[in-house]
């Protein structure tokens, strides 16, 4: 649902950054949330935008441009462990969480 | 409170039997989210509770399915006449309303449904 739009698939090399890009609906959107998920197990938050802008939270920053309706998730010093999916969640009418298809990272030594 | 939880974590049944998970949200949390997850897709909206009220059930939703949450703590998701598309994780995730801090939803680690 609302078109929540993000890469298939990337692989980047250990130490180096990876941009996951997310674009989505903008009627009705609230804010943007990111969520990591490891094969078989629940997501996890990793980060949460309302306004324009960047959030930076250690090794993970994310973007967001309401205007334009995209969001960015930014890691730096990849590391083998971050290989897993990334979900790109957005916040509609107050109250309800819609998900982009995942993109899978995968990290390379 | 360690977060939410979803019992069982998986569950087999064969195709045409009725199942039901639960789910025990962050205690403090008064909107709970259902989602189906598929493998290698993003969570798909179910339905959602704000307290005890059903707010909205996605059309996804066929009239096999159905969600309550009678005192505005746990919820459950029963499933009638499994079929083999029923196949998939069920998450449940809880939040606090949009405005607070920490609006961002919690999961539970999901129950694996297989229909055989």
């Amino acid at each position: 649902g609302q078109n929540i739009d993000q890469p298939t698939e990337m692989t980047a090399t250990e130490g180096a950054i990876v941009q996951i890009n997310c674009t989505y609906q903008t009627s009705g959107f609230n804010g943007l949330f990111w969520y990591q998920q490891h094969a078989g197990e629940a997501p996890t938050f990793l980060s949460y935008n309302v306004l324009d802008g960047l959030e930076e939270k250690g090794r993970f920053s994310s973007f967001l441009s309401r205007s334009k309706g995209y969001s960015y998730l930014l890691l730096k010093e990849l590391q083998m462990k971050d290989s897993a999916s990334y979900l790109c969640a957005a916040l509609y009418n107050f109250n309800k969480f819609y998900f982009g298809s995942g993109t899978k990272l995968n990290v390379k030594p | 409170d360690t977060g939410v939880s979803q019992d069982p974590r998986h569950k087999i049944t064969k195709r045409g039997q009725n199942v039901t998970f639960r789910c025990d949200p962050i205690s403090e949390h008064n909107r709970l989210y259902w989602y189906r997850q598929t493998l290698g897709q993003g969570p798909e909206f179910l339905t959602y509770f704000q307290n005890e009220a059903q707010l909205e059930k996605s059309r996804l939703l066929s009239d096999r399915f159905s969600a309550e949450r009678p005192k505005g703590s746990f919820s459950t998701l029963e499933i009638q006449r499994t079929e083999q598309g029923d196949s998939a994780m069920y998450l449940c995730a809880s939040s606090q309303p949009y405005g607070r801090m920490n609006t961002e939803a919690f999961f539970g680690q999901g129950t694996r449904l297989t229909v055989v």
